[in-house]
């Protein structure tokens, strides 16, 4: 599994841009990198994934670095409901979901 | 439509009892995933089904662990003599099949208590 690193905690000012780092640095080729993110007591949920491109949905943008090795998720405006720990995920094909401790974002009114 | 939904929301039982934790998948998604989460980390992959069957069972602790899918769609998680490092929330997911592509979509999860 390529092993990810995140900073433990983030804080974001309400409305504001907000960017989330991820280190992979052991990616392997197949990998998607996926993001979910967690609200207080709810299940994970789906963000985000990409391979290469940069890539953008209605949740969130990934912008991914030439050499695969981070990644960056970013949320154009930050709201209270977007306050979560954020999961960045190497993923190929036949392996499940490996969760590491995630970014903790907060989000200030 | 509906999500993926788990029974009970909480569970507490003393040590030593048996547990069955359930789990409802989106209609139609053919992948199901259960992943414990103990305080303060990442939910943890415990086994994968497709289908009926368990397609990666590598995450299960030890063999007081067991799940089953009979029909392809309701699973049971089943923890024999449990223990109070159990204690943990239940986390089930399901996906429209298993591959890189596809997002899992969790159920609200399982609080289980073992005193």
């Amino acid at each position: 599994d390529a092993k990810t690193t995140q900073p433990n905690s983030m804080e974001s000012n309400e409305e504001e841009p907000v960017h989330l780092p991820c280190n992979h640095s052991t990616i392997s080729g197949t990998d998607y990198i996926h993001w979910y993110r967690q609200l207080p007591s709810q299940g994970p949920e789906y963000v985000i994934h990409g391979l290469t491109s940069n890539v953008n949905n209605r949740m969130a943008s990934l912008a991914i670095a030439e050499d695969r090795k981070s990644s960056t998720l970013i949320l154009h405006r930050a709201t209270l409901r977007d306050a979560a720990v954020y999961y960045c995920i190497p993923l190929s094909g036949n392996t499940p979901l490996v969760f590491g401790k995630g970014t903790r974002l907060s989000v200030i009114a | 439509g509906a999500g993926v939904s788990q029974t009970p929301s909480n569970k507490v039982t003393e040590k030593g009892k048996y547990v069955e934790l359930r789990c409802d998948p989106i209609s139609g998604h053919t992948a199901l995933y259960w992943y414990r989460q103990s305080l303060g980390q990442g939910p943890e992959f415990l086994i994968y089904f497709q289908g009926t069957g368990a397609a990666d069972d590598s995450g299960l602790p030890n063999d007081r662990f067991f799940a089953v899918r009979p029909e392809g769609s309701v699973s049971t998680l089943k923890i024999q003599r449990t223990e109070r490092g159990d204690s943990a929330v239940y986390l089930c997911a399901s996906s429209p099949k298993r591959s890189s592509y596809n997002e899992q979509f969790f159920g609200p999860g399982t609080r289980l208590t073992v005193l």
